[in-house]
C-alpha cells in the first residue's frame, strides 16, 4: 500500500522560510524512474508544480519559483524535503507530495495535502 | 494564467455525455502527454487518464481521454452526481522543463 503524507508548519511569517517534509511507504525512491514531486493549490485556485526529485537524484523545479526552491531526497528515511525561501502571502496554499512511477509528468498516488498559511 | 487553457465550467444532467477541452502548444501537449486529474470537493486529486488514452485500474470506462495536435480532451458519458469536481489537464512542457497544468474545470451535474 503506498502512502505519501506532508508535514511542516500551518502557518509562517512573510520573508520567512518554509520547509515541508514528505514522508512515504510503499515504494522505494532508490527504484528506477520513480519520481516524487510536490504540487499547491492556493485555496479555490488551480494546482500550480513546483519540483520534483527523480530517483537517480536529478532534480526539476518550476521556472518561476526555481530561485525559491530546494528539493532534497533522503531514501533511508524514505523522505523528500522541500524548501521554500522567501514566503509571502500570496504563497498561502495547500501543498501536495506526489508519487510518480516514471518519467515525472505525472502521479500516481497523492498525500492529503498540508495548508500552509503565510501571515504576520 | 495557466500554460493549459481549460474551460472554467461545464455542466451536464445525470446520463448525458460532456467533454472538457484542454488547449496547449507543441511544447507541452503537441510533443508530450496528456494527463487528467479528477478532484473531488475537499480531496487531494486523483489521476484519471494518463498517456493521453489510459485509464488507471479502478477508473470508470465512463472516462476517456484523447489528444489531437496541441488540444486534448476528457470525455465523460452516463454522467453521475459522484461525477461532480474540479478536472485538471497536466502534461510535461519541453521549454519549461517542468509539469504544467490546466487552470481547472468545474464539472457540475445538474
Amino acid at each position: 500500500q503506498i502512502t505519501l503524507k506532508e508535514s511542516g508548519p500551518t502557518l509562517v511569517k512573510p520573508t520567512q522560510t518554509l520547509t515541508l517534509t514528505c514522508t512515504f511507504s510503499g515504494f522505494s525512491l532508490s527504484t528506477s524512474g520513480v519520481a516524487v514531486g510536490w504540487i499547491r493549490q492556493p485555496p479555490g485556485k488551480a494546482l500550480e508544480w513546483l519540483a520534483l526529485v527523480f530517483w537517480d537524484d536529478d532534480k526539476r523545479y518550476s521556472s518561476s519559483l526555481k530561485s525559491r526552491l530546494t528539493i532534497t531526497k533522503d531514501t533511508s528515511k524514505n523522505q523528500v524535503v522541500l524548501t521554500m525561501t522567501n514566503m509571502d502571502p500570496v504563497d498561502t496554499a495547500t501543498y501536495y507530495c506526489a508519487r510518480s512511477k516514471q518519467y515525472g509528468d505525472h502521479y500516481d498516488f497523492w498525500g492529503q495535502g498540508t495548508l500552509v498559511t503565510v501571515s504576520s | 494564467q495557466s500554460v493549459l487553457t481549460q474551460p472554467p465550467s461545464a455542466s451536464g444532467t445525470p446520463g448525458q455525455r460532456v467533454t472538457i477541452s484542454c488547449s496547449g502548444r507543441s511544447s507541452n501537449i503537441g510533443n508530450n502527454y496528456v494527463y487528467w486529474y479528477q478532484q473531488l470537493p475537499g480531496t487531494a486529486p486523483k489521476l484519471l487518464i494518463f498517456s493521453n488514452n489510459q485509464r488507471p485500474s479502478g477508473v470508470p470506462d465512463r472516462f476517456s481521454g484523447s489528444k489531437s495536435g496541441t488540444s486534448a480532451s476528457l470525455a465523460i458519458s452516463g454522467l453521475r452526481s459522484e461525477d461532480e469536481a474540479d478536472y485538471y489537464c497536466a502534461a510535461w512542457d519541453d521549454s519549461l522543463s517542468s509539469v504544467v497544468f490546466g487552470g481547472g474545470t468545474k464539472l457540475t451535474v445538474l
